[in-house]
């Protein structure tokens, strides 16, 4: 089965710095998703990475691909409070037709300090 | 254009006793994947049908769990009868069906599950 790890579990950080979330996976995939959760809310997807090293950048988050390290990562430049939520990667199987089944990492908790 | 809904948003019962969770997904999306979260753990998949048809339920616990999707388009996932380690956060999502290429899963907002 697929694993995937996602460090750290819990980040806190003050507003302005700097930091990287990691996700390793374990067999061959060609996708790679980030989402955000928000307390109550649905998981919103941030990025989908397909290839090897894809970067993709949307205001203060850039996540990267390494496929043939099997590691993605989710950069957060100059933290603010609206970052605070909780980030997951996952890993799609590779597809049967139309289907791809989701293997998720634990989460990081992002707190962000004023 | 609604998203993935889920209802109800929480529920509390009782050791041994049964609850039903529903899935309204994306109109058009003929996937339907339902995930689940226990408590400090990572989001694991249960099942996914096509229409309603069950592509893939290698991630069910156990034969407590029943989920349907009669007629393709809303889903149940029952729990009968639920036990303490059943708690969790289930996740719904949905999906189009296109062969070939990857199909984003949209999320509802889960079902908050305790067993008590």
């Amino acid at each position: 089965e697929l694993k995937v790890e996602q460090n750290p579990l819990f980040l806190s950080m003050q507003e302005g710095k700097n930091y990287t979330i990691y996700c390793n996976y374990s067999t061959t995939s060609d996708r790679l998703y980030w989402y955000r959760q928000d307390p109550g809310k649905s998981l919103e997807s941030l990025f989908v990475l397909l290839s090897n090293g894809a970067v993709k950048q949307e205001g203060r988050l850039m996540a990267s691909l390494d496929t043939k390290a099997r590691l993605s990562t989710l950069h957060i430049t100059a933290a603010v409070h609206d970052l605070s939520a909780t980030y997951f990667c996952a890993v799609g199987t590779l597809p049967r037709g139309g289907a791809n089944n989701l293997f998720f990492g634990t989460g990081t908790r992002l707190t962000v300090i004023p | 254009e609604a998203g993935v809904t889920q209802f109800p948003s929480h529920s509390v019962i009782e050791k041994g006793q049964t609850v039903t969770l529903r899935c309204d997904p994306i109109s058009g999306h003929d996937n339907l994947y339902w995930y689940r979260r226990v408590m400090g753990k990572e989001i694991k998949f249960l099942l996914h049908f096509v229409k309603e048809s069950k592509q893939d339920e290698s991630g069910m616990p156990n034969n407590r769990f029943l989920a349907e999707r009669t007629g393709g388009t809303y889903s149940t996932l029952k729990v009968q009868p639920a036990e303490l380690e059943d708690s969790g956060v289930y996740f719904c999502a949905s999906s189009l069906h296109l062969a070939g290429g990857y199909n984003e899963q949209f999320f509802g907002p889960g079902t908050r599950l305790t067993v008590l």
